[in-house]
């Protein structure tokens, strides 16, 4: 089993849409969990930062299940400028600092 | 504010070649990292660095070396390029350290070709 594992996608869905991402992690020991978007060919940037049962940042929700071992992203109200690569990684020590793949979302108008 | 800087943004070789690349953040960050991103492959972590002076290998630091000789830099270096090393490569860095690592800040990029 991969460390962290992301649904590829593509999504595609109308812009006003509600979606919501899966991330999958391997490492129990990991304390915290964090969300990125990547627009292409640009750098990741921190979207949001998860270190309990959830977090909540304007349309954005990521929620954690630790004994299902997943952290999810749910976006509200989609935007066209929310059209990019979600990527999710979890916490860990020096070796244990993994990527998924990411997911790729598309909104369309 | 300038965050982390990397250079150079572009790059082409010749395999047998070596070069470094350089990145600088002041933010004052404790961590830094350098990852690769390929097609399909995500990102893979090549270095880490907790602090000036201490360094780790990653998933994947096979022909690569790093140095970080103050707390603002931290240069990646290739000492010689294979075909296998094309990539993008990212700098990136936090305040986290430990085992609530995880890079806050990234680099715009290194896109690098090896002919």
């Amino acid at each position: 089993r991969k460390e962290v594992e992301q649904d590829p996608g593509p999504f595609n869905v109308p812009e006003g849409a509600t979606v919501a991402f899966n991330c999958t992690y391997s490492n129990s020991a990991s304390q915290s969990f964090f969300w990125y978007r990547q627009d292409c060919r640009k750098e990741p940037k921190l979207l949001m930062s998860v270190y309990s049962s959830g977090n909540e940042d304007g349309r954005f929700t990521a929620q954690l299940n630790r004994a299902s071992q997943y952290i999810s992203l749910l976006i509200r109200d989609s935007k066209l400028s929310d059209s990019a690569t979600y990527l999710c990684a979890p916490s860990g020590s020096a070796r244990q600092l993994t990527f998924g793949s990411g997911t790729q979302l598309t909104v369309l108008p | 504010n300038a965050g982390v800087t990397q250079t150079p943004k572009f790059q082409v070789l010749k395999t047998g070649q070596s070069m470094t690349l350089q990145c600088a953040q002041d933010m004052n960050h404790n961590s830094m990292y350098w990852y690769r991103q390929d097609p399909g492959m995500g990102l893979r972590l090549i270095y880490y660095s907790a602090s000036e002076g201490t360094t780790d290998k990653g998933e994947v630091p096979n022909g690569y070396n790093v140095s970080r000789l103050n707390k603002r830099e931290f240069s990646l270096r290739l000492e010689s390029a294979a075909p296998s090393q094309t990539s993008v490569y990212f700098c990136a860095s936090s305040a986290l350290t430990g085992i609530q690592n995880q890079p806050q800040h990234f680099g715009d990029g290194t896109r690098l070709s090896i002919l």
